[in-house]
């Protein structure tokens, strides 16, 4: 069974920073695509990053682009997303979920973990 | 960057058909996909590339894709249908590859 367990959200506040973690069990994770969706509070989904299989390709929303960093390390079967420079703007359930390269769905989601900015 | 359209509420009784639809710009071309999402719980993938489903998803919920509408159509709607549903599409040529709608929220009378 694929689990998808999200985790390093919490308050901070504008300007700070985060590293949310995505760890990933029963599949193969070293040959999925990740991404990261994101939800404000009563808010639609909203997109945030995307990462090959290989870590070799990133995508970022522009409204994150420059600020967060997605990564993976296939060793330990984990996705992140550094956040920097967080504005209350980025408040919001952050998703993982598994992704196909090709057509972009996203097959597999983790729970969410809540990341609030605010001072 | 890309638009989807989706209208904000659709309302159907059980039994019935509802039908969600998603507008977007020769969206005919693109490959859609559509996740339910009940309150409290995260997204799930309804149907993929327009019209395929994944494992364990009633065959009540189909899709089509024509022009600039996609459609979800759930057939024999039941209460546990109650939800909201988002289109989703990605272009890997676009600065903002992913591209989800605003999403539907489906009340069942």
């Amino acid at each position: 069974e694929v689990q998808l367990v999200e985790s390093g959200g919490g308050l901070e506040q504008p300007g700070g920073s985060l590293r949310l973690s995505c760890a990933a069990s029963g599949f193969t994770f070293s040959t999925y695509a990740m991404s990261w969706v994101r939800q404000a509070p009563g808010k639609g989904l909203e997109w945030v990053s995307s990462i090959t299989d290989s870590g070799g390709m990133t995508y970022y929303a522009g409204s994150v682009k420059g600020r967060f960093t997605i990564s993976r390390d296939n060793s330990k079967n984990t996705l992140y997303l550094q956040m920097n420079s967080l504005r209350a703007e980025d408040t919001a359930v952050y998703y993982c979920a598994t992704s196909d390269f090709w057509s972009g769905y996203f097959d597999h989601w983790g729970q969410g973990t809540l990341v609030t900015v605010s001072s | 960057s890309y638009v989807l359209t989706q209208p904000p509420s659709v309302s159907v009784a059980p039994g019935k058909t509802a039908r969600i639809t998603c507008g977007g710009n020769n969206i005919g071309g693109k490959n859609v996909h559509w996740y339910q999402q009940k309150p409290g719980q995260a997204p799930v993938l309804v149907v993929y590339d327009d019209r395929d489903r994944p494992s364990g998803i009633p065959e009540r919920f189909s899709g089509s894709n024509s022009g600039n509408t996609a459609t979800l159509t759930i057939s024999r709607v039941e209460a546990g249908d109650e939800a909201d549903y988002y289109c989703q599409v990605w272009d890997t040529n676009s600065d903002h590859p992913c591209m989800f709608g605003g999403g539907t929220k489906l009340t069942v009378l």
